[in-house]
């Protein structure tokens, strides 16, 4: 939606290379969450974040809420790293109610 | 690890007809959420709740009722199925307003 704009919309990467996503709010958010949908459908948690960064293996988020952004970096990526990559934050924290992005397609090619 | 099982995971309904998308979760969290997802698309929020008899709209609820009879279970409910309804929808639960979601594995859902 236009309150969660992620970036780029889609994007190809050969193994072995580095990228990073972004997340653009217009809303006010104290916390982001970062998924991945596999190509099976399935969402898995990557990150929770409140204003910082966070680190699990070659993956990296930052969240910056002064700025309101939200950065995921793919080092070294690899084939299993394919698929839709959505980040949402919470528009209102008395309810949970998060708010996605459209996410960004992500191919890694050998 | 935070399980919430929906059923069933596929299904393809007559337009007019009735259709319950059942969710359970074992994670002990008071907030549960159905989404739906269109192809190519992120997830819109339908319904939420954040205590057992209790239910509240979302941003798309038009079309759609839901009910938690329990902390444990949340069903979606389609009184009259419509083509437009045709998507993959996800429960969620969450321990707090602002905790981390975590996904059922999805159901998808047909109108013909």
């Amino acid at each position: 939606g236009d309150q969660v704009k992620q970036s780029p919309s889609a994007l190809s990467l050969q193994e072995g290379t580095n990228s990073a996503l972004r997340c653009n709010f217009s809303i006010a958010t104290t916390t982001v969450q970062w998924f991945l949908q596999n190509p099976r459908g399935s969402l898995m948690n990557l990150f929770y974040l409140v204003p910082g960064t966070k680190e699990n293996g070659r993956l990296k988020s930052t969240f910056n809420s002064k700025e309101s952004y939200s950065t995921l970096h793919i080092r070294d990526a690899q084939l299993e790293d394919s698929g839709t990559y959505f980040c949402a934050a919470v528009g209102d924290t008395n309810t949970g109610k998060l708010t996605f992005g459209d996410g960004t397609v992500l191919t890694v090619k050998p | 690890e935070a399980a919430v099982t929906q059923s069933p995971r596929s299904k393809v309904a007559v337009t007019g007809g009735k259709v319950t998308l059942s969710c359970h979760q074992t994670n002990n969290h008071d907030y549960m959420y159905w989404y739906r997802q269109d192809t190519g698309h992120g997830l819109r929020l339908i319904h939420y709740s954040y205590v057992a008899d209790s239910t509240e709209k979302g941003d798309i609820p038009d079309g759609y009722k839901a009910s938690r009879p329990s902390q444990e279970n949340f069903s979606l409910i389609l009184e009259l199925a419509s083509l437009s309804q045709t998507a993959v929808y996800f429960c969620a639960s969450s321990d707090a307003g602002t905790g981390q979601l975590y996904f059922g594995e999805g159901s998808k859902l047909t109108v013909l």
